[in-house]
């Protein structure tokens, strides 16, 4: 079947190498963000989240920094792996519970 | 994983048919979503559920209802299939648990297509 990752924007990798995956999100009052990884034929998976009122949150391998006067997230990854190929997308979320998704970006780690 | 469960996991079916899609969670959340997944859109909120009996459209909402009659249980109904409906449909939940409030959690999907 035809696979998410068709048609969005690709980061390619050197496995032990860092990424970087850059999102622009939409909504200036948005409170709450989250990173998500999505491997081919599963659901996204949370990796992180970070609230507006930081800029920087750092997890198991994983930090993500927002730049909230340019309306901006990344995602770093360290020492990336090969099970790490995956989509990635970000999410953000405001007053209510609904999150608004970007497209995506594919991480294709090479050995 | 969270304990979500779709079913049917992969289903074909012909235009101008109904179909059924079920979520069912183990972890008493409160909220529950239907999305749908096409290339080149990202995730795309059909419904939503605020509670039991409680639910709301989304920005992809023509086509398609929803029930919750349990807080398990979240079903999603193409009253009459069209091809356009053929996508990979997500149900996630959030509100519990040891998590945030805002956090969602995805089950496996269904893969629909409509011939």
């Amino acid at each position: 079947g035809e696979s998410v990752g068709l048609h969005l924007p690709t980061l390619s990798v050197q496995e032990g190498d860092n990424s970087i995956i850059n999102c622009a999100y939409s909504n200036s009052a948005s409170d709450y963000f989250i990173w998500y990884k999505q491997e081919s034929g599963k659901g996204p998976q949370f990796i992180i989240d970070i609230r507006s009122n930081m800029d920087k949150r750092q997890g198991q391998r994983v930090t993500v920094l927002l730049n909230k006067t340019v309306k901006h997230l990344s995602l770093q990854i360290a020492a990336t792996q090969p099970g790490d190929s995956a989509v990635y997308f970000c999410a953000e979320g405001g007053a209510t519970n609904k999150l608004i998704f970007g497209t995506g970006t594919l991480l294709a780690v090479q050995p | 994983d969270a304990g979500i469960t779709q079913s049917p996991r992969h289903k074909v079916t012909e235009t101008g048919t109904p179909v059924t899609l079920r979520c069912h969670q183990t972890e008493n959340h409160r909220y529950m979503y239907w999305y749908r997944q096409d290339p080149g859109h990202g995730l795309r909120l059909i419904h939503y559920s605020y509670g039991v009996k409680d639910t709301d459209k989304g920005e992809v909402s023509d086509g398609y209802s929803v029930s919750r009659s349990k807080t398990e249980d979240f079903l999603l109904t193409l009253e009459s299939a069209t091809s356009s409906q053929t996508s990979v449909y997500f149900c996630a939940i959030s509100g519990g648990g040891q998590g945030a409030f805002y956090e969602q959690y995805f089950g496996p999907g269904t893969r629909l297509t409509v011939t």
